[in-house]
């Protein structure tokens, strides 16, 4: 599995953009890069996910390196609900249409009023 | 559309004694997984199914774990006989090719916590 490295904690003030960095120099080529968070006491909930252009949904916006070793998640405007551990993951298919995912620490975003 | 659904939603129970939880996913997803979570880490995947099948158990301790999902919907983990270190919560996610916004999203339920004292 391509391993990936995520700073342990961020801090983000309310309103402004969150952006949270990851490290993943080892993807190979047909590996995606995926976003889930966890909202304390809920189970994950995925957010986005990439392979080599820049993504953007209702929730946010993923900017992955032209090289593919690293990437960004941007929160446009941060609330308090948006407090949460974001997980950077990259999939390693299980063969056929399913995959499973290697969750790692995840780094700790705390949106402050 | 209901979510993944899972009891119970806590247990204590002391070492040495067995415990089962249970999964519901969502409606029509073939692929439902079980993911151990312990306090301060990331989810492990313990299992994977694809209908009623095994895909991957790599991880799961077989000695004293093990799980079912016998008629391709619902499923049980079992822990028989618990042990400190299993304290955990125990969350169940379900996918589907064809579900959700993007294909293999998967959906997670809000877990089941155990102590074992």
């Amino acid at each position: 599995d391509a391993k990936t490295t995520q700073p342990p904690s961020m801090d983000c003030a309310e309103g402004r953009a969150a952006n949270l960095p990851c490290n993943h120099s080892t993807i190979s080529g047909n590996e995606y890069v995926y976003w889930y968070r966890q909202i304390h006491s809920q189970g994950p909930q995925y957010i986005i996910h990439g392979l080599k252009n820049n993504e953007t949904n209702e929730m946010a916006s993923l900017i992955i390196t032209e090289d593919r070793k690293s990437s960004t998640l941007i929160l446009p405007h941060a609330t308090l609900r948006d407090t949460a551990v974001y997980y950077c993951i990259v999939r390693v298919d299980s063969g056929g249409s399913n995959y499973k995912l290697t969750f790692g620490k995840g780094t700790l975003l705390t949106v402050n009023p | 559309e209901a979510g993944v659904a899972q009891s119970p939603r806590y247990k204590i129970i002391e070492k040495r004694q067995s415990v089962a939880f249970w999964c519901n996913p969502i409606s029509g997803h073939a692929t439902l997984y079980w993911y151990q979570q312990i306090l301060g880490q990331g989810p492990k995947l313990l299992i994977q199914f694809q209908n009623n099948g095994v895909v991957d158990d790599s991880q799961l301790p077989k000695d004293r774990f093990s799980a079912e999902r016998l008629k391709g919907v619902d499923s049980t983990l079992k822990i028989q006989p618990a042990k400190l270190e299993d304290s955990a919560v125990y969350l169940c996610a379900s996918s589907s090719p064809a579900g959700g916004r993007i294909n293999n999203e998967q959906f997670f339920g809000p877990g089941t916590r155990l102590t074992v004292l």
